[in-house]
């Protein structure tokens, strides 16, 4: 098994929502991340997990909240969202930290109305 | 992570090779060229990396200048299934983390 599965697809959620995306992955990868991306732009890096626990957080505000609840799923609990946060949210796995082979998801499509 | 530059848009004819550069002219001894695309609507995949040595696989070849300053991602063959946006990426092993730049289009063409 070399997926990563991410539900749902889609997403519509009001700015005084609470929702949540979730990630998962069964090749007993260590590391796992979640990328932003606009429409036309390039995915950026928004967590990174190492052994569940949180590595990299590049400056992302606190209305998205990652959590590795073990070592095959992740969660990103979204929170009072702007319409600008509408997006494609892509998680990722790789071995470790260290190896960059990188696994995508197809995404989660966000709309924030 | 050194910074790359690819051109924002190729065209190949389907069967011929499709070459996609990149410049990554201030990449560092220890950071590894990594390639990945993304076809619409779906996540990056990854496609190959290499250090300094050329290297193959089942999808591409990857040519690395010996001062390591561009490289080359050839698709021998090129079909309809390959458009796609190709990103190229240098990055430490222990960094953790790798930044996408803007990608080329690949379109291939009948």
């Amino acid at each position: 098994d070399t997926e990563v599965t991410q539900t749902p697809k889609h997403l519509v959620m009001g700015m005084t929502n609470k929702k949540s995306l979730k990630c998962e992955q069964h090749m007993g990868h260590r590391a796992m991340y979640w990328y932003k991306q606009k429409a036309k732009k390039p995915p950026e890096l928004m967590f990174v997990y190492s052994y569940e626990k949180l590595s990299i957080n590049e400056s992302v505000p606190s209305r998205f909240s990652p959590e590795c609840p073990n070592s095959s799923l992740l969660n990103l609990h979204l929170h009072a969202l702007q319409p600008e946060d509408s997006a494609l949210y892509l998680c990722a796995s790789s071995q470790s930290q260290r190896n960059e082979k990188l696994f995508f998801g197809s995404g989660t499509q966000l709309s924030v109305l | 992570d050194a910074k790359t530059t690819q051109p924002p848009s190729m065209d190949c004819a389907e069967g011929r090779a499709a070459n996609l550069p990149c410049n990554h002219s201030t990449i560092s001894g220890n950071e590894y060229v990594y390639w990945y695309r993304q076809i619409h609507s779906q996540g990056p995949q990854y496609i190959i990396h290499g250090l300094k040595n050329n290297e193959t696989n089942e999808m591409a070849s990857l040519i690395i200048t010996e001062d390591r300053k561009s490289s080359t991602l050839i698709l021998p063959h090129a079909t309809l299934r390959d458009t796609a946006v190709y990103y190229c990426i240098v990055k430490e092993t222990n960094a953790g983390k790798s930044t996408f730049g803007d990608g080329t289009t690949l379109t291939v063409k009948p």
